[in-house]
């Protein structure tokens, strides 16, 4: 089965500066990969998604990469703000026609941004 | 609201109690989920139903027992729980093919 890991587990950064998360998986039938960001107390909330006919999705100062060869994804949060603190996570899963996989999550990460 | 509603928001139960955790969708899935968040797991899928039919269940201990009565409604039915399973038990829902993926708020166990 899938199996997704998520780095670091904690990270903490100056307000303004970059945050860049990373995450591999093992299933290379894996197609959809999430990004689920959970503020303290909170649901975790869809941020962005990519699939694997892309490799690099933006929206704003999120950005999503994809490197299928290597298996690797990473989430890029540029000109970071305090209220981007949160506990990120990413999440593989495949859906194929009539078919999907379950989406598995990483360990998440928690950023703090200092202002 | 997100869509995907849980009550009750949070629980405090006994060992020996018998209670049951309910969830909600208004947004025309047909797939629900339940998952268990504590420190050290931090997303752990439990259940999952597609079309009503159970398709997952990871290893999940016999006292923690869902039912799916119809494709809006998601119950996970509680007895004899162990203080261990204290944790906050997200419940969410999809397409059949995973789209729109939507957590719940959760609901915050805590067995004494």
């Amino acid at each position: 089965g899938e199996n997704v890991e998520q780095h670091p587990s904690t990270l903490s950064v100056q307000e303004g500066d970059s945050a860049v998360i990373k995450c591999t998986y093992s299933d290379s039938a894996s197609n959809y990969f999430p990004w689920y960001k959970q503020e303290l107390g909170k649901r975790p909330q869809l941020i962005i998604d990519i699939r694997s006919n892309v490799g690099e999705k933006k929206d704003q100062r999120i950005a999503v990469t994809l490197n299928k060869t290597a298996k690797h994804f990473s989430l890029h949060i540029t000109e970071t703000q305090p209220e981007d603190s949160a506990v990120y996570f990413c999440a593989a899963s495949w859906n194929y026609g009539g078919s999907q996989g379950n989406l598995i999550f990483g360990k998440g990460t928690k950023l703090s941004v200092k202002p | 609201e997100t869509g995907v509603t849980q009550t009750p928001r949070h629980l405090v139960m006994g060992m020996t109690n018998k209670k049951s955790l309910k969830c909600e969708q208004h947004l025309g899935h047909n797939a629900m989920y339940w998952y268990k968040q504590s420190a050290k797991k931090p997303l752990e899928l439990m259940f999952v139903y597609s079309l009503e039919e159970r398709v997952e269940n990871n290893s999940v201990p016999s006292r923690f027992s869902p039912e799916c009565p119809n494709s809006s409604h998601l119950f996970l039915h509680l007895h004899t729980l162990q203080p261990e399973d204290s944790a906050l038990y997200l419940c969410a829902s999809s397409d059949l093919f995973g789209n729109g993926y939507t957590f719940g708020s959760g609901t915050r166990l805590t067995v004494v």
